[in-house]
């Protein structure tokens, strides 16, 4: 009963630094995003997948990039890390965008020095 | 910038009372859904609304969604601590869900 799985929990990074944030959902979900969520700015999105090989930029995708290799999985990655990009990122999954629900993983507290 | 806006941002009650959140969208929704966070944890799916003046109830909680459909609520009867948490509309409007900025609810007892 796994659903929405996300590593690392927590991580520091050094501004300028690289990494990926990993995303695997058990639920054979079309639809996966990935949000971050900062003190009194609820959740923004920041890109989401319709499906396998396909991504789009949602609310918030300065800075950040992302893969959907497979269906289960969906990459988030930081490039060149900078301090405005301290938040905790939670990704989700769906069966369809429009009227389903997502399903939420633990997040990831990520902090950039 | 944000489509939604959701009121009060914090609201503490004593247990027992009743609590209101409100969410305000500047654009018609296609539908609306409410999620709940418990504190150090991830949004949890509520409930969705669909339609013009829907009402819906759980237990204790009602939620509504505006006839304009660009409004909706959600109101606690007599709070327990267990209803200690965030609580989060997220609007459609196209192909994304926007997210309001929440309430966190304090409950005392």
């Amino acid at each position: 009963n796994a659903g929405v799985t996300q590593t690392p929990k927590f991580r520091v990074l050094k501004t300028g630094q690289s990494m990926t944030l990993l995303c695997a959902q058990d639920m054979n979900h079309e639809y996966m995003y990935w949000y971050r969520q900062d003190p009194g700015m609820g959740l923004r999105l920041i890109h989401y997948s319709v499906g396998e090989g396909t991504t789009a930029k949602g609310e918030v995708p300065d800075g950040y990039n992302v893969s959907r290799l497979k269906k289960q999985n969906f990459l988030l990655g930081l490039e060149s890390a900078a301090p405005s990009q301290t938040s905790v990122y939670f990704c989700a999954s769906s069966w369809w965008q429009g009227n389903q629900p997502q399903h939420f993983g633990d997040g990831t507290r990520l902090s950039i020095l | 910038g944000q489509q939604v806006m959701q009121i009060p941002q914090y609201q503490h009650v004593q247990e027992g009372e009743d609590f209101t959140t409100y969410c305000n969208s500047s654009t018609t929704l296609s539908n609306i859904q409410w999620y709940k966070q418990r504190p150090g944890g991830h949004p949890v799916f509520l409930i969705q609304l669909v339609k013009s003046g829907e009402v819906k109830k759980q237990k204790r909680l009602t939620f509504q969604f505006g006839e304009a459909k660009k409004n909706s609520s959600l109101h606690i009867t007599a709070t327990q601590t267990t209803d200690v948490g965030t609580y989060f509309c997220a609007g459609r409007t196209g192909n994304q869900f926007y997210f309001g900025t929440g309430t966190s609810l304090t409950v005392i007892p």
